[in-house]
């Protein structure tokens, strides 16, 4: 079943512009986190922000947490034609910190 | 950089055959996790291993999925009989532990059943 829902569900931009990603959930969560994929490869993990965060930043990447509203945005800056990949939040719930992924967004970052 | 290494790369098999996939984490790595990702979807958790033990495999088809992790190291997952609909992106992952740890994936097994 998916706990995360990505929005949108794809993303074309130009190469420089900043790509802002959208994560919602629906049940409480010990932290989330964001992954990347290239086309037929392994996840990457990008970035994990703790149930008591609201923002945290690495390198390019930009992760806010609402837990109020239960949602997630990730947001990369100067987006690179290497960038161009999909993108998964998932949310780590429960005693065993279970990880649920989203579908996934599709960002293109147009050279 | 330490990785996660998974074999093999690409498998097809016939539908009924047996089927296998191995994975070898990264070491000191304690929770081992294998995923099932269906083409344009999100990574599905089968099983999760913390060290020897299966902690959750609550989605595993337990009439034809199997897996272990006998040494609390590397873990082979088994389909038998492999059907059309098993055909997925089979991905291994580990961690150091289950709470609050990023996951490092493995390039992940291509699976075509014909």
């Amino acid at each position: 079943s998916q706990q995360g829902e990505e929005d949108p569900q794809a993303l074309s931009i130009q190469e420089g512009e900043n790509a802002t990603m959208n994560c919602s959930y629906k049940t409480s969560i010990n932290n989330l986190q964001w992954y990347r994929q290239n086309s037929g490869r392994g996840l990457v993990h990008l970035i994990l922000i703790r149930s008591n965060e609201r923002e945290k930043h690495s390198g390019r990447l930009r992760v806010t947490l609402d837990t109020s509203k239960k949602s997630s945005s990730l947001l990369i800056t100067a987006s690179r034609a290497a960038d161009t990949a999909s993108y998964f939040c998932a949310t780590d719930t429960g005693a065993n910190s279970k990880l649920t992924f989203g579908k996934g967004i599709t960002l293109s970052v147009r050279p | 950089e330490a990785e996660v290494a998974q074999s093999p790369r690409y498998k097809i098999t016939e539908k009924s055959q047996a089927v296998a996939f191995w994975c070898d984490p990264i070491s000191g790595h304690a929770t081992l996790y294998w995923y099932r990702q269906i083409l344009g979807q999100g990574p599905e958790l089968l099983v999760q291993f913390q060290d020897e033990s299966v902690v959750d495999d609550s989605q595993l088809p337990k009439d034809r999925f199997s897996a272990e992790r006998l040494k609390g190291v590397d873990s082979t997952l088994k389909i038998q009989p492999a059907e059309l609909g098993d055909s997925a992106m089979y991905l291994c992952a580990s961690s150091w532990g289950p709470r609050t740890y990023e996951q490092y994936f493995g390039p992940g097994t291509r699976l075509t059943v014909t």
